[in-house]
């Protein structure tokens, strides 16, 4: 199992350049999310997607879109990249579980974005 | 929407020394979670807490869920250089999580 991937690990853009974030999941799980942690600070919601063919806005969704492609995949894709959007994305998958509902989160390692 | 507050922002401990975060909430939750995110690295989960006035305990970690379900913490005893990391708590909202601004914690070795 290689739990959540990302491509890529890296990237440098420009303004105005487009990009699109590729994360797949091998755990069969119905749930997927979109990250985005500046240097020192916390993890911000962009987009998520309960299950397949739902998509959700987050705590800061301007500026991104998203595509659950099928169970496994979820992109983020940036239109028109700007400096305010260097950071490090994370991708993750959870699975609703357990009496209550609970969802425990699996992270991939991250792509690391700078716009110039 | 939900919010959790979680102190301090930053920590620095001669190693050795005890480290403790703290995670509080306005309104009583389902139940908490702990990640713990190296530096460099992505978060992984390190626990779950359901109960009122649960305790569990990982090696060097407590972790307790307050009786009211609306705090929580994480308390390391004896710090290793190992520790190091930003660690997380994070609430149950609908389907996702909301997610504390973390403890960085630094270690002097």
């Amino acid at each position: 199992n290689a739990g959540v991937t990302q491509t890529p690990k890296f990237q440098v853009l420009k303004t105005g350049q487009s990009m699109t974030l590729q994360c797949a999941q091998d755990m069969n799980h119905n749930s997927m999310y979109w990250y985005r942690q500046d240097p020192g600070m916390g993890l911000r919601l962009i987009y998520y997607s309960a299950s397949e063919g739902t998509t959700d806005k987050g705590e800061v969704p301007n500026g991104y879109n998203v595509s659950r492609l099928n169970k496994r995949e979820f992109s983020l894709r940036l239109e028109s990249a700007a400096p305010s959007q260097t950071s490090v994305y994370f991708c993750a998958s959870s699975e609703l579980y357990g009496a209550g509902g609970r969802y425990t989160q699996y992270f991939g390692p991250g792509t690391r974005l700078t716009v110039l | 929407g939900q919010q959790v507050m979680q102190i301090p922002q930053y920590q620095h401990v001669q190693e050795g020394e005890d480290f403790t975060t703290y995670c509080n909430s306005s309104t009583t939750l389902s139940n908490i979670q702990w990640y713990k995110q190296r530096p460099g690295g992505h978060p992984v989960f390190l626990i779950q807490l359901v109960k009122s006035g649960e305790v569990k305990k990982q090696k060097r970690l407590t972790f307790q869920f307050g009786e009211a379900k609306k705090n929580s913490s994480l308390h390391i005893t004896a710090t290793q250089t190992t520790d190091v990391g930003t660690y997380f708590c994070a609430l149950q909202g609908a389907q996702k999580l909301v997610f504390g601004q973390g403890t960085r914690l630094t270690i002097n070795p």
